[in-house]
């Protein structure tokens, strides 16, 4: 079977870090991306790890871990206009990405 | 703007009529991507298309359910005998295929079914 594990909620203060943690199980897996969602917008791709370790993006940083199912996305310097959903998406395989429910995150001043 | 356009925008239906949504994806993509999102969840995988062949179709699909593209380039996405359970967002992406993880969404299309 498939599953999927965010924080539901994260609340971080501007200019401060967050690490948003993502644990996964699926039957494959290829890698996994992480996509950014405002309200009432559609979903953005933000970073992709495909092999073990760190990938980085300006202020976002994404890690994985395959031994452990396990990745994250760190957010730095956050900013009023990071407040958004956070979604990890595992990709099982040739076969489309898996959303959970994903991480609402509030930067607060 | 992404490059991915979805038209409808917005759409109301009573329950019991049919509805047909239109996706043109960026050109370039080969890989169309439907999915469906309500309120406080992810994005549902529905079906995609690599060029004009349906590959994969999510088991959680209602036969009321079905989409096409017809010369790989855009999609549509009809519902049949709507259901107020069918109310919800429906997003369009894209991707090239050997970049499957990095996909580009549409604005979307929301149902709303009374």
């Amino acid at each position: 079977g498939q599953s999927l594990e965010q924080p539901s909620e994260v609340t971080a203060v501007e200019g401060a870090i967050v690490q948003i943690n993502c644990t996964y199980q699926t039957s494959g897996f290829y890698g996994l991306s992480w996509y950014q969602q405002h309200d009432g917008g559609a979903p953005t791709f933000l970073s992709y790890n495909g092999l073990d370790g760190l990938e980085e993006t300006g202020r976002f940083s994404s890690f994985l871990s395959r031994s452990d199912s396990y990745g994250y996305l760190l957010l730095q310097e956050l900013q009023m206009k990071d407040s958004a959903s956070y979604f990890c998406a595992p990709i099982p395989g040739n076969t489309p990405l898996v959303f959970g429910k994903g991480t609402r995150l509030s930067v607060i001043a | 703007d992404t490059g991915v356009s979805q038209d409808p925008r917005h759409k109301i239906t009573k329950r019991g009529q049919n509805v047909t949504f239109r996706c043109d994806p960026i050109s370039e993509h080969n890989r169309l991507y439907w999915y469906r999102q309500t309120l406080g969840q992810g994005p549902e995988f529905l079906t995609y298309f690599q060029n004009e062949a349906q590959l994969e179709k999510s088991r959680l699909l209602s036969d009321r359910f079905s989409a096409e593209r017809p010369k790989g380039s855009f999609s549509t996405l009809e519902i049949q005998r709507t259901e107020q359970g069918d109310s919800a967002m429906y997003l369009c992406a894209s991707s090239l295929g050997h970049r499957l993880w990095e996909q580009y969404f549409g604005p979307g299309t929301r149902l709303t079914v009374t």
